[in-house]
């Protein structure tokens, strides 16, 4: 199967600064990432959807300043969390889905589990 | 909005069979099935398109109905590796390609 995978797996950080997580499909070419949060005893929640080459679409109440999203190449995706605070700490999980050969599949990377101190 | 998913927990013996069931308020286009271990991503079970169709994968299968916007995940002859939560993840028709995740049933699967 499709392998994705993300880094770090897991990163402490001060109060108001940034943190970048990669997230890479390793084994095909992800046309569209998307970027979720879980947070502890909670399902996924859809943070924005990542498309080669053009603009992330971030879904309602998520904040494109503070969540910057970077769909540069066809295996990389990468989300940049600005100015973090304590309540930002979460886990973030990207996937990616091969719409290109027509796979309804979507892969989940290790996540990233991110303590804002 | 997000599907809702019954029933939040439950506890089996190995060997018993359980039933998650997942509703949605709108018209679905797919639904996936994963299970997720504490401290781990999600796992891809089965994708199932609309048709109405059903899959199946050794003891766990599931079906779609796509008139009444349902879908259910069949446990059979649990086995202790089967605990985690399970988590349905929907695509509505004309929706992007995305997946909005049910809110979880936690199963946990004892000697």
């Amino acid at each position: 199967g499709a392998v994705v995978s993300q880094h770090p797996s897991w990163v402490i950080c001060k109060s108001g600064t940034s943190v970048k997580i990669e997230c890479r499909s390793l084994d095909f070419q992800a046309t569209t990432m998307f970027w979720y949060r879980q947070f502890p005893k909670q399902s996924l929640m859809l943070m924005a959807t990542s498309n080669e080459g053009s603009k992330a679409t971030y879904e309602q109440g998520v904040e494109k300043d503070k969540f910057l999203i970077n769909h540069a190449s066809l295996t990389l995706s990468t989300l940049t969390v600005t100015s973090a605070h304590p309540e930002d700490s979460s886990f973030y999980i990207c996937s990616a889905r091969d719409l290109g050969q027509g796979y309804y599949e979507q892969y989940f990377g290790p996540g990233t589990r991110l303590t804002v101190t | 909005q997000q599907p809702v998913q019954s029933p939040q927990a439950v506890i089996l013996r190995e060997g018993e069979d359980a039933v998650i069931n997942c509703s949605s308020s709108k018209a679905l286009y797919s639904v996936h099935w994963y299970r997720q271990k504490h401290g781990e991503a999600p796992v891809f079970l089965m994708i199932l398109l609309k048709g109405g169709e059903q899959k199946g994968h050794e003891k766990i299968s599931a079906s779609f109905n796509e008139k009444k916007q349902q879908s259910s995940l069949y446990l059979t002859a649990s086995q202790l590796s089967y605990s985690g939560t399970y988590f349905c993840g929907t695509e509505i028709s004309g929706g992007g390609n995305k997946l909005t995740f049910g809110t979880g049933t936690q199963l946990k699967v004892e000697l």
